[in-house]
C-alpha cells in the first residue's frame, strides 16, 4: 500500500524564521516519485517540485530546498526567511511507478506571521 | 499563458439537481484528472481520461460522470448532487503519463454547495 504522512498539522511561524515542512512516506515500488504542491487560500493547487526515487540530490530553489533521504522514507520542505506570502496549505504527494494516481498527505497549514 | 480554466469557480445546486462542471486546458496536455477535496483534507483523485481512454477509481460513487469531448475541454457530471457532495472540485492535467511528463498541473477548482 501506498501511503503520505505529513505529521504536523499547523505551524506558525513568524517573518524571516526558518520553517521545515516533513513528509515521510511508504510504498513497495522501486520506482516511484515524489512531489510537493503549495494551496493558498485562492484553492488552486501550485506545483513545487518533482523528485524520482533514483535521485537523492537534494535541491534548492531560491527559499525552498528539498531535503529526500529514502533511508529514512523522507522528502521534507525547508523555506528559509519565511514571508506572509508563503502561507497556504503544503501538500507531499506520492506516485507510484506502474500509476498515474497521485497519493497526497493530509496537508500542513503553514501561517507565516508578520 | 498556458494554464488549466475551471468554471464556474463557485456553483451552487440543490439537492438532487443535476450539475456539470467544466474545465478547459490550454496546455495541450493528453491527460486529463478530477480530484474531490472536501474541506481540511487532501485531493481525492475521482477519475482520469488519458487522452479518450476513460479511468474511473474503484470507489467514485456511480454518482459522478465524466466527458471529454475533445483534447482541451473535461466535464465533471454529477448526476444526483446529496449534500455529502458539497466540496472542492479541482482538475489537472499532465503532458503524459510517461516518467518525465508525469506533473500534475491543476486549475483553481470550482467549489460545490448543495442545498
Amino acid at each position: 500500500a501506498q501511503k503520505v504522512t505529513q505529521a504536523q498539522t499547523e505551524i506558525s511561524v513568524v517573518e524571516k524564521e526558518d520553517v521545515t515542512l516533513d513528509c515521510v512516506y511508504e510504498t513497495r515500488d522501486t520506482t516511484y516519485y515524489l512531489f510537493w504542491y503549495k494551496q493558498p487560500p485562492s484553492g488552486e493547487l501550485v506545483f513545487l517540485i518533482r523528485r524520482n526515487s533514483f535521485d537523492e540530490q537534494n535541491e534548492i530553489s531560491g527559499r525552498y530546498s528539498w531535503n529526500f533521504q529514502k533511508s529514512t522514507s523522507s522528502f521534507n520542505f525547508t523555506i528559509t526567511a519565511s514571508q506572509v506570502v508563503d502561507s497556504a496549505v503544503y501538500f507531499c504527494a506520492l506516485r507510484g511507478g506502474a500509476t498515474n494516481k497521485l497519493i497526497f498527505g493530509t496537508g500542513t497549514l503553514l501561517a507565516v506571521q508578520p | 499563458d498556458a494554464m488549466v480554466i475551471q468554471n464556474p469557480r463557485y456553483q451552487v445546486t440543490q439537492f438532487g439537481k443535476p450539475v456539470t462542471l467544466s474545465c478547459s486546458q490550454t496546455l495541450n496536455h493528453n491527460v486529463m484528472y478530477w480530484y474531490q477535496q472536501k474541506s481540511s483534507q487532501a485531493p481525492k483523485l475521482l477519475f482520469h481520461y488519458y487522452d479518450k481512454d476513460f479511468n474511473n477509481e474503484a470507489d467514485t460513487p456511480d454518482n459522478f460522470q465524466s466527458r471529454r469531448p475533445n483534447t482541451s475541454f473535461c466535464f465533471l457530471d454529477i448526476r444526483s448532487p446529496g449534500l455529502g457532495d458539497a466540496a472542492m472540485y479541482l482538475c489537472a492535467t499532465s503532458r503524459d503519463k510517461a516518467a518525465g511528463a508525469n506533473e500534475q498541473f491543476f486549475g483553481p477548482g470550482t467549489r460545490l454547495t448543495v442545498l
